[in-house]
């Protein structure tokens, strides 16, 4: 079956560690989003990417980056700079960059400090 | 710019009671509009969505909602309430013209007593 995969569901970062948090999809969508969800807040958007070798920073990319070197593949890095980077991370996904289409999103990682 | 609003971050009905979740949104262009139910540590899946054509569409689990442009609303509704309902309930919107991207609400959490 189709659909999005993200892991780890559950990850631990230690004070000043860079950890990456992955996201693939066989759907054949052309693109990608990183979404943090904290409680009462929402969705917040990271980061997106429409095609591949190319991504956009969304409303809160400070102390985070991408890469999109396949068309499955999108992983997020939360670096060090990421002063509170506990929350529910979320990837998703579309099959273009129209507005008609929904979303398919992975089952999400949780990422605590130490 | 765009914006989803969600009045309530919390709404408790009793089993079998009528479900409404509000959801108002801001644009100058015709919108896109989404409802995702997220279930706990879960992703979120796609409800029901207008695009254009009829301004009531319906969705999954009897879920229907009203796209009202004179209102700038889409509010989500349930004539009957199940505890299986119980999640927590998103109203997304995109604009036509622009970059596709989702804006989200903040969310509302359904409670469903017995």
């Amino acid at each position: 079956d189709g659909g999005i995969t993200q892991s780890p569901k559950y990850l631990f970062r230690k004070e000043g560690q860079n950890v990456t948090l992955s996201c693939e999809q066989n759907l054949n969508h052309d693109a990608m989003y990183w979404y943090r969800q904290d409680p009462g807040q929402g969705l917040r958007l990271i980061y997106y990417s429409q095609i591949v070798n190319d991504f956009q920073k969304g409303d809160i990319a400070e102390g985070y980056s991408v890469s999109r070197e396949k068309k499955e593949s999108f992983p997020l890095t939360v670096t060090s700079a990421q002063k509170n980077p506990t929350a529910f991370y979320l990837c998703a996904s579309k099959k273009t960059q129209s507005g008609n289409e929904k979303l398919f999103f992975g089952s999400g990682t949780q990422l605590s400090v130490l | 710019a765009q914006s989803v609003t969600q009045l309530g971050s919390h709404v408790s009905v009793s089993e079998g009671a009528l479900v409404l979740l509000r959801c108002n949104y801001s644009s100058s262009v015709p919108p896109y509009l989404f409802w995702y139910v997220q279930y706990p540590n879960q992703g979120l899946q796609l409800l029901l969505k207008y695009t254009t054509g009829a301004t009531l569409v319906k969705g999954i689990n009897g879920f229907e909602a009203e796209f009202k442009k004179s209102e700038t609303s889409f509010h989500l509704t349930k004539p009957s309430a199940h505890m299986s309902d119980a999640a927590e309930y998103f109203c997304a919107v995109i604009l036509s013209g622009g970059s596709y991207i989702p804006t989200f609400g903040r969310g509302t959490s359904l409670i469903v007593h017995p």
